[in-house]
């Protein structure tokens, strides 16, 4: 089993250029999540889903697109990338609310 | 919303000896703290969680207490190794209706030989 796999690794973008990030589950967890670290910052929630079709707005949402069209994937969305969205992106999927987070490996994105 | 606050942000300690982080939160109703660990260059991984029925959780080497009056948590791990150095990220989350788990700032923790 794969758990969960982040498409692509690494990426580099030029300020206004857009991309998705795809996040795959073979684990059949109804919650997933996108979250981005920051030095010194930690990890913050961008958006969330608690089951297909649905989407809701973390602490960091502006700046980012979601769609959760099926329950095994959860796909993170910048239109416009601009130098402050330099990050790590992980994605996380859950069996339920307060229940433990599996993250995916990762994907160093770097905005010039 | 929910703040958590992280202390410290670094530390040290000699390997064999105790090392202590604590973690503070605002939302009185919060009541699933986890505790992750994140090795350089790896996927943050739970390592051990409470909730707020108890005070107290120990799984081999290391335990999380609770103290829901102060609104803090903290965690111990004894007898350190060097396999302990990373990053140990704290966070809460209130449950049901609010399904967010806000984290704190997370401890660099290195374990000298």
């Amino acid at each position: 089993n794969a758990g969960v796999t982040q498409t692509p690794k690494f990426r580099v973008l030029k300020t206004g250029q857009s991309m998705t990030l795809l996040c795959a589950q073979d684990m059949n967890h109804e919650y997933m999540y996108w979250y981005r670290q920051d030095p010194g910052m930690g990890l913050r929630l961008i958006h969330y889903s608690v089951g297909e079709g649905t989407t809701a707005k973390g602490e960091v949402p502006d700046g980012y697109n979601v769609s959760r069209l099926k329950k095994q994937n959860f796909l993170l969305g910048l239109e416009s990338a601009a130098p402050s969205q330099t990050s790590v992106y992980f994605c996380a999927n859950s069996r339920g609310l307060s229940y433990e987070q599996y993250f995916g490996p990762g994907t160093r994105l770097t905005v010039t | 919303g929910e703040n958590v606050e992280q202390h410290p942000s670094t530390l040290s300690v000699q390997e064999g000896d105790s090392a202590v982080i604590k973690c503070t939160y605002s939302d009185s109703a919060s009541n699933y703290f986890p505790w992750y660990k994140q090795e350089l260059g790896k996927r943050p991984q739970l390592i051990i969680d409470i909730r707020s029925n108890v005070g107290e959780k120990k799984d081999q080497r290391i335990a999380v207490t609770l103290n829901k009056t102060a609104k803090h948590f903290s965690l111990h791990i004894t007898e350190t190794q060097p396999e302990d150095s990373a990053v140990y990220f704290c966070a809460a989350s209130r449950g049901f209706g609010n399904e967010k788990l806000t984290f704190g700032t997370g401890t660099r923790l290195t374990i000298i030989p």
